[in-house]
């Protein structure tokens, strides 16, 4: 069950925030939160467990709500390098992600 | 970085030929993954290993196989290549879960860029 990301694309200006939600119809284990440049690898952002633990990038904030199995990527004071596409992916096994389609944010100056 | 690596980074061949694409790690993570990308699909799991000679299959699997015979090595064929296989396949490692989830980030190698004609 791929997890549904929204929106799907943003346009920013430089300072401005942004809000990438991911929603799943199925009980998580955890959430983890990529970012990927064009004709590049995904990079870890992000790790968000059942329970409250996070585990990741200091400048990144996000939530999980297990009771709705949504998570949200909060990117405040946005800067030009946080072009990309995100991608969240969701653990409904223990030892697996499932990716979301990506959410394609782009800063501009 | 995570040493993670990728061969060939692009190979193009012809539809009916057999492809293997592998990809190598020097961390000693036990899982591995291979991910197919394309437009409009996000990442896509083929097939993990969570150990040596252990493997499952992902959401993606038919028309692909894999083997892991040690721990720094995870192969991926295809063994009769088909145009719908062009795409662009990514490896990742990972640690061990814990308590039950996958508590540990995965890092991605560089990306094979696959043209099947």
């Amino acid at each position: 069950q791929q997890p549904v990301q929204s929106p799907q694309a943003v346009i920013l200006r430089e300072g401005e925030d942004a809000v990438i939600n991911c929603s799943s119809s199925k009980a998580l284990y955890s959430v983890h939160w990529y970012r990927q440049k064009h004709g590049e690898a995904p990079v870890f952002l992000m790790i968000l467990l059942k329970g409250g633990e996070q585990k990741g990038h200091e400048k990144i904030s996000a939530s999980f709500n297990e009771k709705k199995q949504q998570s949200s990527l909060y990117l405040t004071a946005s800067q030009l390098s946080y072009s990309g596409t995100y991608f969240c992916g969701t653990d409904l096994s223990g030892s697996r992600l499932t990716f979301g389609e990506g959410t394609q944010l782009t800063v501009n100056p | 970085d995570a040493g993670i690596t990728q061969s060939p980074r692009h190979k193009v061949t012809e539809t009916g030929t057999p492809v293997t694409l592998r990809c190598h790690q020097t961390e000693n993570h036990r899982y591995m993954y291979w991910y197919r990308q394309d437009p409009g699909h996000g990442l896509r799991l083929i097939h993990y290993s969570y150990g040596v000679k252990d493997t499952d299959k992902g959401e993606v699997s038919d028309g692909y196989s894999v083997s892991r015979s040690k721990t720094e090595d995870f192969l991926l064929t295809l063994e009769s290549a088909t145009s719908s296989q062009t795409s662009v396949y990514f490896c990742a490692i990972s640690e061990t879960s814990r308590g039950g989830a996958v508590y540990n980030e995965q890092f991605f190698g560089p990306g094979t860029r696959l043209t099947v004609l």
